[in-house]
């Protein structure tokens, strides 16, 4: 199964925006459609944040949105706040098997 | 309220068994497929199988495969994870997952992980 390559760390100030990669190594396109984008804070359960690549659940805040270039997904967290820092892990499905990416640590300075 | 419940972990030797258990509430449990997703401490999160809504298919990720089962029991809404010849690679926090699925009139949405439970570790360690 094909990785998903995200940045080891993003930070940002209170109030910035911040963006997170996810990038594909494997050349297959039709099942990148299936992105979705979890936040896990320490200890914690993951939580769906996005799915479809860029549809957002209900009770998720509007300030999270995701998109999709290629072979690369981003996840954009705008208005940065405190609460936001935590792991962000992409996800993908292909050929029928699921992967997960290599989770960012998003730091509020 | 969908709740998920894990239930089972603890310490194995290697080569031992050890069965997992998630119990789920809350939601109509035999029209969702499920899944099992792992997570060393201090890891990332790895896919490790699924099962469909009715039981009847199920996939592994290769390291696993031969070596653990999923399975299911829609009428005590309960997923299942048999894991035999544990190797201390396989110690990590063990979460049941609900895929989310549902359609519009022209798309469905599906293959993402609406719903997790709050893990049970798996320790395996002579």
């Amino acid at each position: 199964q094909s990785a998903l390559t995200q940045p080891a760390s993003v930070s940002g100030s209170p109030g910035q925006s911040i963006t997170i990669s996810c990038t594909r190594t494997s050349s297959d396109v039709g099942g990148y459609k299936f992105v979705s984008w979890y936040q896990q804070h320490p200890s914690k359960a993951p939580k769906l944040m996005i799915y479809h690549v860029s549809n957002r659940p209900s009770g998720v805040s509007n300030r999270f949105s995701g998109s999709k270039s290629g072979n690369t997904a981003s996840l954009t967290i705008s208005g940065l706040q405190a609460e936001d820092e935590a792991d962000y892990y992409c996800s993908s499905y292909t050929n029928g098997l699921h992967v997960f990416g290599t989770g960012t640590k998003v730091t509020v300075l | 309220e969908v709740q998920l419940v894990e239930s089972g972990g603890g310490l194995v030797q290697p080569g031992g068994s050890l069965r997992l258990s998630c119990a789920a509430s809350g939601f109509t449990f035999r029209s969702y497929w499920m899944h099992w997703v792992r997570q060393v401490p201090g890891k990332g999160l790895v896919w490790v199988s699924r099962i469909n809504s009715d039981g009847s298919s199920t996939t592994y990720t290769d390291s696993v495969k031969g070596r653990f089962t999923i399975s299911r029991d829609n009428a005590k809404n309960t997923l299942d994870l048999q894991m035999n010849s544990l190797r201390a690679e396989d110690t990590a926090v063990y979460y049941c997952a609900r895929e989310g699925t549902y359609c519009t009139s022209t798309s469905c949405y599906e293959k993402y992980f609406e719903n997790w439970g709050q893990g049970t570790l798996v320790t395996v360690s002579s």
